[in-house]
């Protein structure tokens, strides 16, 4: 089963609003980050964040960690139509060296 | 310069044939894996391997075998190709095991005809 869970799977939004994807996770964490993929691409990272911080920031991105309800956002304001791609969570799970993916979330901008 | 690169990005095979997947990194990185992608887009981890060392294996058939000649250098070489193995495969790497971000390849599609 996957460690991530994204909401909403799919988001539709017009171009200049605010976007805001969701994901949670089961077992503890040393560290979540988030990463960007377009169609037919690798995924890229955007943003790390560590167990030990509940916000960062990053250009027009916004990651909160609530560690008490194994729940991470992203929030990506003033959307652009290049922000067009699936968004996904990832988790390095404590004691355990490896990422695991959630199951990502379709983002489209209307220009 | 392609900090990850995959080879080939299109693998069109028939069922029954022998395929490798060839990957390699100039980042100077540990640890590389691969993942695979399935048409849901879920993205599961395959193998991981740190500096030539396989560290993990997540029960993916036999028929699946990773081999890493040097740590900038991964390759999956697949056997006999079912139609459930058509996905796009990725690999990636990090400088340490899962703690900080990964850098991925741009994917290599296979389709099973």
């Amino acid at each position: 089963s996957q460690q991530g869970e994204e909401d909403p799977q799919a988001l539709s939004i017009q171009e200049g609003e605010n976007a805001t994807m969701n994901c949670s996770y089961k077992t503890s964490i040393n560290n979540l980050q988030w990463y960007r993929q377009n169609s037919g691409r690798g995924l890229v990272h955007l943003i790390l964040i560590r167990s030990n911080e509940r916000e960062k920031h990053s250009g027009r991105l916004r990651v909160t960690l609530d560690t008490s309800k194994k729940s991470s956002s992203l929030l990506i304001t003033a959307s652009r139509a290049a922000d067009t791609a699936s968004y996904f969570c990832a988790t390095d799970l404590a004691g355990n060296e490896k990422l695991t993916f959630g199951t990502g979330t379709r983002l489209t901008i209307i220009p | 310069d392609t900090a990850v690169s995959q080879t080939p990005k299109y693998l069109v095979t028939q069922m029954g044939n022998d395929k490798s997947i060839k990957c390699e990194q100039n980042l100077g990185h540990d640890t590389m894996y691969w993942y695979k992608q399935d048409s849901k887009k879920f993205l599961k981890i395959m193998f991981s391997y740190n500096n030539k060392e396989l560290i993990i294996n997540e029960t993916v058939p036999n028929r699946f075998s990773p081999k890493s000649p040097d740590k900038a250098h991964l390759n999956l070489h697949i056997n006999s190709l079912e139609l459930g193995d058509s996905a796009v495969y990725f690999c990636a790497s990090t400088p340490t095991g899962g703690y900080t971000e990964a850098f991925f390849g741009q994917g290599t599609r296979l389709t099973v005809v």
